[in-house]
């Protein structure tokens, strides 16, 4: 069975980072894309972006290119985000989901990210 | 980026027939699959897929559930609605990058 294992919540002062993690069971990141999608409060999805772990590479939406950073670590088979320079309005659910088939067929159960001083 | 549009919500009966409808604004089709695919969320739950390339059902979703459309034009047909499905539903794009959902469209009871 696949399971996407997500972080637990985080509070975050403005202007500080956090990183958030996604470990996979019964699945090799290797063979797939992991994407991270974000939804804030009361709001729909929203793409962020997506790694290739078996080689690094990386495709972001605009908006997130320099407030998002998307690894990988095969060896424990977990995918990672990094948001920086957090702002009030990245308080949001953050989800990471798993590529098959082109849908989004497995997805943590998501971490509540909460901006404040 | 690919905008998909559909409409914010839908008042709908137990037992009768409902279409949602995402509109793309440019094509999410090759000559081989349409990159379209729909979700469920219910509330405080991580969204579920429902169907893959615009009509292929996923596993262990009830066939009561089928999608159809290419191009730029796609529905999310659910016949007969039951209580069950009072959720929202979301369309996504993964032929364009970046990979675009719509809105959502909140079913909700008459």
């Amino acid at each position: 069975e696949v399971q996407l294992q997500q972080s637990g919540a985080e509070l975050g002062k403005p202007g500080t980072s956090v990183k958030l993690s996604c470990k996979v069971s019964g699945y090799n990141i290797r063979s797939t894309y992991m994407h991270w999608v974000n939804q804030r409060p009361g709001k729909g999805l929203e793409w962020i972006g997506r790694i290739d772990p078996a080689n690094g590479n990386t495709i972001y939406a605009e908006k997130f290119k320099s407030k998002a950073t998307l690894t990988a670590d095969t060896s424990s088979n977990t995918a990672y985000m990094q948001l920086s320079q957090l702002k009030s309005d990245d308080t949001a659910i953050y989800f990471c989901a798993m590529e098959e088939q082109g849908g989004f067929a497995y997805w943590g159960q998501g971490t509540l990210v909460t901006v404040s001083s | 980026d690919t905008v998909l549009t559909q409409s914010p919500a839908l008042a709908v009966s137990l037992g009768q027939r409902v279409t949602i409808s995402c509109k793309a604004s440019e094509s999410v089709s090759s000559s081989s699959y349409s990159y379209m695919h729909w979700y469920q969320q219910k509330p405080g739950q991580q969204p579920k897929l429902l169907i893959y390339h615009a009509s292929n059902l996923e596993s262990g979703v009830p066939a009561r559930f089928s999608g159809s459309g290419s191009g730029t034009d796609f529905t999310l047909n659910i016949d007969p609605v039951e209580a069950d499905d009072i959720a929202t539903y979301f369309c996504q794009q993964s032929w364009n990058d970046p990979y675009t959902f719509g809105a959502g469209t909140k079913l909700e009871l008459k």
